[in-house]
């Protein structure tokens, strides 16, 4: 089985641009979540889709938006960018529900922002 | 509120040598899962093991271990005869049932070094 794949890998914009980041699960699981992982803030969660609902959410500014589509693939959106996004965005995907499952990452995408 | 803490920013050890990463957790609830990542310099986190709360069973796994107790709150994790290809960012997760989210330790740097 192909593992969660994420694209592009490596980006490179500059502040108030606004950007895309695309996540797609192992086949049959329909749990994608996102993550950002910076040096000073370590691995934070973003939000998590299933079935195309978000169930949860972190503490991140509404910039930070996302979506799943009915084949469970996931997207990203990062509006107004900061210097401060410039971060590796991690994705994984799990069958489920998150807590009794556990989940796949994928190699990230790495974002920086000038 | 959950937490998890790695309280070791950076190990180094000679290869061969045998090295324990530190966990420990904070929940209030009696059903979660403990989880362990590797993160080699790709970026991309590998899924090592995942413990169900209520199984205390220590787990072995090739020159992998992991010791799961509640009574400390603690899930360590022991590497016999390192090799340099050990050498990677760890993480520790946990996660309650109700939640659909991973919150993640810092992270422990394993240096091996030949």
């Amino acid at each position: 089985k192909a593992g969660v794949t994420q694209t592009p890998r490596y980006l490179i914009k500059t502040r108030g641009q606004q950007v895309t980041l695309s996540c797609s699960p192992i086949s049959g699981h329909r749990s994608v979540s996102w993550y950002q992982q910076t040096p000073g803030q370590g691995l934070q969660f973003l939000f998590e889709y299933f079935s195309e609902t978000q169930r949860n959410k972190g503490n991140f500014p509404g910039r930070f938006s996302g979506r799943q589509f009915s084949n469970s693939r996931s997207e990203m959106n990062v509006s107004t960018l900061e210097l401060g996004d410039s971060a590796l965005y991690l994705c994984a995907s799990s069958l489920g529900q998150v807590g009794s499952e556990t989940q796949y990452f994928g190699p990230g995408t790495r974002l920086l922002v000038l | 509120a959950q937490k998890v803490t790695q309280a070791q920013t950076e190990i180094s050890v000679v290869e061969k040598e045998d090295v324990t990463l530190d966990c420990v957790y904070e929940t209030r609830d009696t059903t979660y899962y403990l989880f362990w990542y590797k993160q080699p310099p790709s970026g991309e986190l590998v899924f090592l093991i995942r413990r169900n709360s209520f199984d205390e069973q220590n787990e072995i796994s090739g020159r992998y271990s992991w010791n799961f107790q509640k009574s400390t709150s603690s899930f360590n994790f022991t590497i016999t005869a390192s090799q340099v290809v050990d050498s990677a960012v760890y993480f520790c997760a946990h996660t309650d049932s109700g939640t659909y989210k991973y919150i993640f330790g810092t992270g422990t740097r394993l240096k091996v070094l030949a």
